[in-house]
């Protein structure tokens, strides 16, 4: 168990509506993940975090924006959900001098 | 060469059966690559890192082939419980900052 939650768990919003999903630890890990999972696509990147205020861009990070003021807590904020955005979405985090990532237990975002 | 790539199967096979599945990576430096195994609508799970030498855990084995660049995960005796996807990992950087996964292979053993 790495300590990781994420919420909400479960998602439904119109689209256009701004969407914020958080991701907690316990265990004060510098880096922290956002991914998005789809059918045909695998785990996608969104953004990263090194430390706090410290963040960078994944392959995918167009419509997303992040946000890391402590710690413990990534926020992945969707400023006008689309339907495109309709996915589910993990947190995770590398533990320091570890070179693997482990992941929270996702949210599954549906955008009407 | 598309970064990570792996048969998306699903493989069907009974139990106690060896199963191998390969990945073929490109543009990696690393010196450990991984093993994550996912179960329906749940999170992916470190299932083994993968060294220049192998690297075994009971019925799961794992290669790493630089020259060819493919990574291997064999499981002998196959059990129900291991029906999941599993996904190849390659970090993108030698610092292990950010990692590229692999869209999974889908294995199902059946009684």
């Amino acid at each position: 168990d790495a300590g990781i939650t994420q919420s909400p768990r479960h998602k439904v919003t119109e689209t256009g509506t701004p969407v914020t999903l958080r991701c907690h630890q316990t265990e004060n890990h510098r880096y922290m993940y956002w991914y998005r999972q789809d059918p045909g696509h695998g785990l996608r990147l969104i953004h990263y975090s090194y430390g706090v205020k410290d963040t960078d861009k994944g392959e995918v990070s167009d419509g997303y924006s992040v946000s890391r003021s402590k710690t413990e807590d990534f926020l992945l904020t969707l400023e006008s959900a689309t339907s495109s955005q309709t996915s589910v979405y993990f947190c995770a985090i590398r533990r320091d001098s570890q070179e693997t990532q482990y992941f929270g237990p996702g949210t599954r975002l549906l955008v009407l | 060469r598309k970064e990570v790539e792996q048969d998306p199967g699903p493989f069907n096979v009974p139990e106690g059966a060896t199963v191998a599945f390969n990945c073929t990576y490109s543009n990696s430096a690393s010196q450990s690559f991984f093993w994550y195994r996912q179960d329906c609508r749940k999170e992916p799970k470190l299932l083994m890192s993968v060294y220049s030498s192998g690297n075994e855990d009971g019925r799961f084995t794992a290669q790493l082939n630089r020259a060819s660049q493919y990574i291997s995960l064999l499981i002998r005796d196959s059990k129900l419980s291991d029906s999941a996807t599993y996904l190849c990992v390659v970090p993108r950087d030698s610092g292990y900052s950010t990692l590229t996964f692999g869209k999974g292979t889908m294995l199902l053993v059946s009684p």
